[in-house]
């Protein structure tokens, strides 16, 4: 069992590119979120989906396109990189919004803007 | 708006000390969720506990203890008899949100068990 995948695990990019992270969980959850840690910042929600075909904003939502065609899938979008998207990004899902369980969380992507 | 406050930004103990790590929450809502994540070196985040606002028992889980109380908005996290393995950083959470579990994290300790 998998659990939460997250692909890349590191990235550089420059300033103005565009990539997807990727995020994948293997255990029919529902409830999937992505989450930005930065230093002296703790960890900050980004977006995060409900269920398939619906996805809504978190904190910090701004720079960040998000989608949910699937149950298993939850690619995070940055459509044009600015050095304050710096970060490590963290997936994460629950079986069940609703219920306020506990998150499973991938390894995170640690994203570098030039 | 909901917060999470972690005073201790780092403690180094011992190994075998005991450890106790703060928390403070701060939301007008009368239901919550509180809980706490471990980060260890590698970077995952492992949760440790979930405990809902209509609960004030402590818990004890091994080495593990945790005293949540309401009245002092606090629910703070001690490791007894500290253990190399220990070594992390440990997050606080707050979720108020239920449908939706969006949670608010405190900026976390990071904690060093000296051997």
């Amino acid at each position: 069992n998998a659990g939460v995948t997250q692909t890349p695990k590191f990235q550089v990019l420059k300033t103005g590119q565009s990539m997807t992270l990727q995020c994948a969980q293997d255990m029919n959850h529902e409830y999937m979120s992505w989450y930005r840690q930065d230093p002296g910042m703790g960890l900050r929600l980004i977006h995060y989906s409900v269920g398939a075909g619906i996805t809504d904003q978190g904190e910090v939502p701004n720079g960040y396109n998000v989608s949910r065609s699937t149950t298993e899938d939850f690619p995070l979008r940055l459509l044009s990189a600015a050095p304050s998207q710096t970060s490590v990004y963290f997936c994460a899902s629950s079986q069940d919004g609703a219920t306020n369980e506990k998150l499973f969380f991938g390894s995170g992507t640690q994203l570098s803007v030039l | 708006a909901q917060k999470v406050t972690q005073a201790q930004t780092e403690i180094s103990v011992v190994e075998k000390e005991d450890v106790t790590l703060d928390c403070v929450y701060e939301t007008r809502d009368t239901t919550y969720y509180l809980f706490w994540y471990k980060q260890p070196p590698s970077g995952e985040l492992v949760f440790l506990i979930r405990r809902n606002s209509f609960d004030e028992q402590n818990e004890i889980s091994g080495r593990y203890s945790w005293n949540f109380q309401k009245s002092t908005s606090s629910f703070n996290f001690t490791i007894t008899a500290s253990q190399v393995v220990d070594s992390a950083v440990y997050f606080c959470a707050l979720d108020v949100d239920f449908g939706n579990e969006k949670l608010t994290f405190g900026t976390g300790t990071r904690l060093t068990i000296i051997p």
